[in-house]
């Protein structure tokens, strides 16, 4: 199916710095969400943009869809010990019903 | 609501041995998917059940067979495990309509000797 490529696979910031991943395809998305999983965890729904251009924001995590909805990114500001975890961006597949993941960033962040 | 339960948690099995890994929902989702989590290789699909009754063959089927019992429920079973599919294996369930947000299970971590 369609691939999405996440950049950069690691990220390892100090508390208090922004951090930013990306999500890029080669085709046009019908929509993008992203999910985050924690160390040990399962994969948890964070947002979902459907919108040429879309900006949606929560608390200190802004996400963003490309105008070409080719392109997708998910910023976070002031980063947190909290915010540990690998974030995955995922978009529906030609079925319509499975979803097609890239391979996640990994983010450390030390205090 | 318990949402996606998983068993077992954990596993380990002997090359050529058989098990089948047990999912179910509470959330009247109709579509239920399987993955494998391996390290740098993100999340791929296994099988999927659009609805009770149908399932479809995702990313990477081989060596696994699933049955869709219920609504509620999708097994995943290994009729002979290989090292290979040493893996966490996550059970998805998402309603219809929509972009069909996934929730996820636990996940079931599976060795396999």
């Amino acid at each position: 199916g369609q691939q999405v490529m996440q950049i950069p696979q690691y990220q390892h910031v100090q508390e208090g710095e922004d951090f930013t991943t990306y999500c890029n395809s080669s085709t046009t998305l019908s929509n993008i969400q992203w999910y985050k999983q924690r160390p040990g965890g399962h994969p948890v729904f964070l947002i979902q943009l459907v919108k040429s251009g879309e900006v949606k924001k929560q608390k200190r995590l802004t996400f963003q869809f490309g105008e070409a909805k080719k392109n997708s990114s998910l910023h976070i500001t002031a980063t947190q010990t909290t915010d540990v975890g690998t974030y995955f961006c995922a978009h529906q597949a030609n079925s319509g019903y499975a979803l097609n993941f890239g391979k996640g960033t990994s983010l450390l962040v030390t205090p | 609501n318990a949402g996606v339960t998983q068993t077992p948690k954990f596993q380990v099995l002997k090359t050529g041995q058989s098990m089948t890994l047990q999912c179910a929902q509470d959330m009247n989702h109709n579509s239920m998917y399987w993955y494998r989590q391996d390290p740098g290789m993100g999340l791929r699909l296994i099988y999927y059940s659009a609805s009770e009754g149908t399932t479809d063959k995702g990313e990477v089927p081989n060596g696994y067979n699933v049955s869709r019992l219920n609504k509620r429920e999708f097994s995943l079973r290994l009729e002979s495990a290989a090292p290979s599919q040493t893996s966490v294996y996550f059970c998805a369930s998402s309603g219809s309509g929509g972009a069909k947000t996934q929730y996820f299970g636990p996940g079931t971590r599976l060795l396999v000797l």
